[in-house]
């Protein structure tokens, strides 16, 4: 069973403090995506990473895709309460395949 | 532009009830999931479907039944609720073709509670 790890699995944090989520897996995916879910909501896609190195920017947002697409970062900067979330990322392995496999989830609670 | 919808809600029910949760879309999205979250798993995937009349397992099907004779709707079925079935229950679907990046859109989840 492929798993996808996230650290930290709780985060409390003062707004206006940077943060970085970690998505780890031991085995390689051809794509990665980090959603955001709110209480009482399904998860909303926040980006897409699909080559080794990737980095994208969304606002305050920076996901980077490791070199070998066995893990992927989200980093935060001056983070705001509305950032205040649970962030999942989720792996696809190899090609043709709708079998996305979802990380265990960071809750975030960003502090005014 | 009504999007994804799930029926019920929130739902109660007993062990050894059948129970199905409805999913409906109205983009004509070919492909359609159905995953449960619980706490420490994340979401895991119980059915997907390419396309009308195609259904295949995902890592957790076993007590689940789907079908898909319309694209627009694809329900799930407990056959024979169980309490380890408690769960929140979230459909979602997305476009077909290029495959490995497609993005998923989520319905609002239902909420189960089987005693």
């Amino acid at each position: 069973t492929q798993l996808l790890e996230q650290s930290p699995q709780f985060l409390s944090i003062q707004e206006g403090e940077n943060l970085t989520v970690y998505c780890n897996s031991s085995s390689v995916f051809s794509s990665l995506q980090w959603y955001r879910q709110e209480p009482g909501e399904g998860p909303v896609l926040l980006v897409t990473v699909v080559t080794g190195g990737e980095v994208k920017k969304l606002k305050r947002l920076t996901f980077q895709f490791g070199d070998a697409r066995k893990d992927s970062s989200l980093h935060i900067t001056a983070a705001q309460p509305g950032d205040t979330g649970l962030y999942l990322c989720a792996g696809v392995v190899g090609s043709g395949t709708y079998k996305y496999i979802f990380g265990t989830g960071t809750r975030l609670k960003v502090l005014a | 532009d009504a999007g994804i919808t799930q029926s019920p809600r929130y739902k109660i029910t007993e062990t050894g009830r059948q129970v199905t949760l409805m999913c409906h879309q109205t983009w004509s999205h070919s492909y359609m999931f159905w995953y449960r979250q619980d706490l420490g798993h994340g979401l895991r995937l119980i059915y997907y479907s390419a396309a009308a009349d195609i259904t295949d397992k995902g890592e957790v099907p076993d007590g689940y039944v789907v079908s898909r004779s319309k694209t627009e709707n694809f329900p799930l079925t407990l056959e024979s609720a169980t309490r380890s079935q408690t769960s929140v229950y979230f459909c979602a679907s997305s476009e077909s073709s290029s495959l490995t990046v497609e993005t998923q859109y989520f319905g609002p989840g239902t909420r189960l509670l089987v005693l």
